[in-house]
């Protein structure tokens, strides 16, 4: 069992709508969580980090965390085309010497919005 | 601010040869991590490098080695390629003190194992 699960969709909605992403982990020592967006052939871009449990927005974007779950979700309000993209979540523990650097990725979930 | 070059963006090479690639982080960082990114396995952490040193390393075969000179730049190379070397190898840099992992990735170098 993979220590990050995440859905590989595709997942596709109308323009418009609330995009809906979540990933959940097994490793109870993952503090500071992360959601990548990945165009295609393009590098990952941070789109957000949260640290702990708890709930960050940053315009269109809500990342919630839930550390008694082990479940960590992004929201897209108002999606647009631009969006379609591949979501990845990522995490990692307390930052160390020995752990800078190193995150564990979700497998990706691919978002395409409809016109 | 400059982001993150990797060099170069597409390659072909075939089994048993060695490719380097390039990483020029961003001004002022001075991490510089290694991942591989494949459709089976998704992204998968190679190594770090902080002021020349490697500090950590992923679970890969020793034909992955990589470097970090003085200037923050890294390169990674991988000897005697083999097939399932193909993949799209991302470096990524951060800045180290802010306690959390807050990378920063290039578009990455497809390699292409023939």
């Amino acid at each position: 069992q993979k220590e990050v699960e995440q859905d590989p969709g595709p997942l596709s909605v109308p323009e418009g709508a609330i995009v809906s992403l979540n990933c959940t982990y097994s490793n109870s020592a993952f503090q500071y969580f992360m959601w990548y967006r990945q165009y295609s052939r393009k590098g990952p871009e941070l789109l957000m980090y949260t640290y702990s449990s708890g709930n960050k927005e940053d315009g269109r974007f809500t990342a919630q965390v839930d550390k008694s779950s082990k479940y960590i979700s992004l929201f897209i309000r108002d999606s647009q085309p631009s969006d379609s993209a591949t979501y990845l979540c990522a995490m990692s523990g307390a930052v160390t010497t020995d752990s800078w650097g190193k995150l564990q990725f979700g497998a990706g979930t691919q978002v395409v919005v409809t016109p | 601010k400059a982001g993150v070059t990797q060099t170069p963006r597409y390659l072909i090479k075939t089994r048993g040869q060695q490719v380097t690639l390039s990483c020029s982080p961003i001004s002022g960082h001075r991490s510089v991590s290694w991942y591989q990114q494949t459709p089976g396995q998704g992204l998968q952490f190679l190594f770090e490098y902080f002021s020349e040193t490697q500090r950590n390393k992923g679970n890969f075969p020793g034909r992955f080695s990589g470097r970090q000179f003085s200037n923050s730049r890294s390169e990674m190379n991988v000897s005697t390629l083999e097939l399932g070397d193909s993949a799209l190898y991302l470096c990524a840099s951060s800045q180290t003190g802010t306690g959390a992992n807050v990378l920063t990735f290039g578009a990455g170098s497809r390699l292409t194992v023939l």
